[in-house]
């Protein structure tokens, strides 16, 4: 079974601090990978995809890759009460690569 | 408007009865996709189709039936409704890829909020 775990949370930050998310998977063979936002209620927005090892920036926000370790995280800098929503992890499935593998997300809390 | 369109955005249906929700996607995107939604549970897939009359199931078809006459619209179809498929459905589409790589982002509609009584 391919999965992509991510911690639930929540997790609350002071708003102006960093907020790090992580993720994990399990499909070694997966080469696109991806952090979605949802807002309650609402449907997930794409905010970063990375596909090569290392760190790939985009305003105040940072995704880092780590293939050998089978890990990508989200910086998210200066964090707002904007910023409070889940965050959704998504790797390409590497059998099937019409398809993507879901974490069940992080509810992040930025506090003012 | 560009982009991806649901309807409708909400629907209370009773058990047994046929409701069909409908995506379109203006963006002439290859692929379509239909999610479920549930606390616990994430985003499941149901369907999803590579090209006008392609389609394939997901993680949880059962009781769910789509078809796409048309590379535009995909429509998803609860053919005898069960309060298990009160939940959030969302569609979703993405351009076709040479292979891995840049074109695998979902783009999402804004979902259709599904109870079942």
């Amino acid at each position: 079974q391919k999965e992509v775990e991510q911690n639930s949370g929540p997790l609350s930050v002071p708003e102006g601090a960093i907020a790090s998310l992580n993720c994990t998977y399990s499909d070694r063979g997966s080469q696109s990978f991806f952090w979605y936002r949802q807002y309650s209620g609402k449907s997930p927005e794409l905010i970063m995809s990375i596909y090569s090892n290392g760190d790939k920036e985009d305003g105040r926000f940072t995704a880092q890759l780590n293939k050998a370790s089978q890990y990508v995280s989200l910086l998210i800098r200066d964090s707002q009460p904007s910023d409070s929503a889940t965050y959704l992890c998504a790797v390409n499935d590497a059998g099937n690569n019409r398809k993507l593998i879901w974490g069940l997300g992080t509810s992040l809390a930025v506090n003012p | 408007d560009a982009g991806i369109t649901q309807s409708p955005r909400y629907k209370i249906t009773e058990t047994g009865r046929q409701v069909t929700l409908m995506c379109h996607q203006t963006w002439s995107h290859s692929y379509m996709f239909w999610y479920r939604q549930d606390l616990g549970h994430g985003l499941r897939l149901i369907y999803y189709s590579a090209a006008a009359d392609i389609t394939d199931k997901g993680e949880v078809p059962d009781g769910y039936v789509v078809s796409r006459s048309k590379t535009e619209n995909f429509p998803l179809t609860l053919e005898s409704a069960t309060r298990s498929q009160t939940s959030v459905y969302f569609c979703a589409s993405r351009e076709t890829s040479g292979g891995l790589g840049a074109f695998d982002e979902q783009f999402f509609g804004p979902g259709t909020r599904l109870t079942v009584l």
